[in-house]
């Protein structure tokens, strides 16, 4: 299989605090991964790209100095958001694609709700 | 640029019944990766198939069968005989090109009653 983890599953925080996500491959190498963010009943958009050991890319509109993106290894990425506010409360998902897999398979993590008081 | 319609937001069914969802996607590339996924109230998207570009095969995978078609290009998505744990939000997605990221589909919210 392809299993992402992430960690932790339910974050809440009070407004100004920071807080940090992890996503894991278990049992593949990720060469990129991807941090998503989903509003109710909406789609998920793409917040930023990682690449191990280089910077990530963000998408327009996505603040890289609040969402701090670290791709340290092949197998992790974390996502911290920064002096979080209430607007900030989401469900953040994070993606992992195989390395050499040609075949653009993203393999999700189950999800980080995060809620800020 | 690269962009896919789910124009159903909601649909209901009774179990038992046959429900199609429909995609119909957008990308200037010739090649590119068709994906659905569904997301059930727990919020886990599971990954249901991927389909390249040069493979227009429909396939069927149990009570799932997709239908890809490049002249309209649609990739929809039929479930046989549904089951009340089909219920959940389905996404389709595409990758294309030198992007190799998933543009998203606004998602189906399919409901399947008892």
């Amino acid at each position: 299989g392809a299993v992402v983890s992430q960690h932790p599953s339910w974050v809440i925080c009070k407004s100004g605090t920071s807080v940090k996500i992890e996503c894991r491959s278990l049992d593949f190498q990720a060469t990129t991964m991807f941090w998503y963010r989903q509003f109710p009943k909406q789609s998920l958009m793409l917040m930023a790209t990682s690449n191990e050991g280089s910077k990530a890319t963000y998408e327009q509109g996505v603040e890289k100095d609040k969402f701090l993106i670290n791709h340290a290894s092949l197998t992790l990425s974390t996502l911290t958001v920064t002096s979080a506010h209430p607007e900030d409360s989401s469900f953040y998902i994070c993606s992992a694609r195989r390395a050499g897999g040609g075949q653009e398979t993203q393999y999700f993590g189950p999800g980080t709700r995060l809620l800020v008081l | 640029a690269q962009k896919v319609t789910q124009a159903q937001t909601e649909i209901s069914v009774v179990e038992k019944e046959d429900v199609t969802l429909d995609c119909v996607y957008e990308t200037r590339d010739t090649t590119y990766y068709l994906f659905w996924y569904k997301q059930p109230p727990s919020g886990e998207l599971v990954f249901l198939i991927r389909r390249n570009s040069f493979d227009e095969q429909n396939e069927i995978s149990g009570r799932y069968s997709w239908n890809f078609q490049k002249s309209t290009s649609s990739f929809n998505f039929t479930i046989t005989a549904s089951q009340v744990v089909d219920s959940a939000v389905y996404f389709c997605a595409l990758v294309s090109g030198s992007a190799r990221q998933l543009t998203f589909g606004s998602g189906t919210q399919l409901t399947v009653l008892p």
